[in-house]
C-alpha cells in the first residue's frame, strides 16, 4: 500500500544539526514532489519545504531558509530533510507528505516523527 | 501569526450545518487554488478538499468547497461526531514563493 514513514527524529541541543529521513513504498516516488510540513506542540500546520519530482526545484520557508534543507534519492525512494543550527523553536512534529501533480494536494502524509531542540 | 486567517473555532450540535472561513490575499487565495486539511487528534493531516471544491474519492459530500476572491470556506453539512477535529486552509503564496496553511479551526459537536 501505499506508505510513507518518517525517521530521524529526536532531542538535539540548540545548534546541533539532525537529518530526516522519509521512506515511500507502494508507488512511483521519482514523479511526485514532496513536501514537508511541521507541527510546533499545540500549534497548527507549518509548511516547510517542497522539492520537485526530481530534485531541480526546491522551496523553503523564511522561517528555515539557510538552516534547513530539503533532499531526495530517487534511487532509495527516500526524501530528506537536513536541519542544521537547530533551534528551540524547530521543535515540532515533522511530517512529510506527497503532492498529486494533477492537482497540488497533500493526498498521503507519514504519521510524523518528533524533533525536540533542548539543552 | 498566518497570512491567511481562519476563526480559532467553531461548533455546532449533530445534524446542523457549521462553515469555516479562510480569509487571504492576491498572492494567495486570490491567485491559486485552495485546499483544505482535516487533522482527527493525534493524527497526521488528511486532505479533504483540492482546487477549491473537489473531493478526494472516500471523503463524504457532507463536506463541501468555494472560494470567492481572496477568501475560501469549508462547509460541513450534517454534523456527526466524528467531524471533531482540527480544520486547516492551504495555498500556494506567491509572495512568499511557498505553500502557507490558515491558523487552523477547532471544530467541536456539541
Amino acid at each position: 500500500q501505499v506508505q510513507l514513514v518518517e525517521s530521524g527524529g529526536g532531542v538535539v541541543q540548540p545548534g546541533r544539526s539532525l537529518r530526516l529521513s522519509c521512506a515511500a513504498s507502494g508507488f512511483t516516488f521519482n514523479t511526485y514532489p514532496m513536501h514537508w510540513v511541521r507541527q510546533a506542540p499545540g500549534k497548527g500546520l507549518e509548511w516547510v519545504a517542497v522539492i520537485s519530482y526530481d530534485g531541480s526545484e526546491k522551496y523553503h520557508a523564511d522561517s528555515v531558509k539557510g538552516r534547513i534543507t530539503i533532499s531526495r534519492d530517487n534511487s532509495k525512494n527516500t526524501l530528506y530533510l537536513q536541519m542544521n543550527s537547530l533551534r528551540a523553536e524547530d521543535t515540532a512534529v515533522y511530517y512529510c507528505a506527497r503532492e498529486m501533480t494533477d492537482h497540488g494536494g497533500l493526498d498521503v502524509w507519514g504519521q510524523g516523527t518528533t524533533v525536540t531542540v533542548s539543552s | 501569526q498566518s497570512v491567511m486567517t481562519q476563526p480559532p473555532s467553531a461548533s455546532g450540535t449533530p445534524g446542523q450545518r457549521v462553515t469555516i472561513s479562510c480569509s487571504g490575499s492576491s498572492s494567495n487565495i486570490g491567485t491559486f487554488y485552495v485546499y483544505w486539511y482535516q487533522q482527527l487528534p493525534g493524527t497526521a493531516p488528511k486532505l479533504l478538499i483540492y482546487k477549491n471544491n473537489k473531493r478526494p474519492s472516500g471523503v463524504p459530500d457532507r463536506f463541501s468547497g468555494s472560494k470567492s476572491g481572496t477568501s475560501a470556506s469549508l462547509a460541513i453539512s450534517g454534523l456527526r461526531s466524528e467531524d471533531e477535529a482540527d480544520y486547516y486552509c492551504a495555498a500556494w503564496d506567491d509572495s512568499l514563493s511557498g505553500r502557507v496553511f490558515g491558523g487552523g479551526t477547532k471544530v467541536t459537536v456539541l
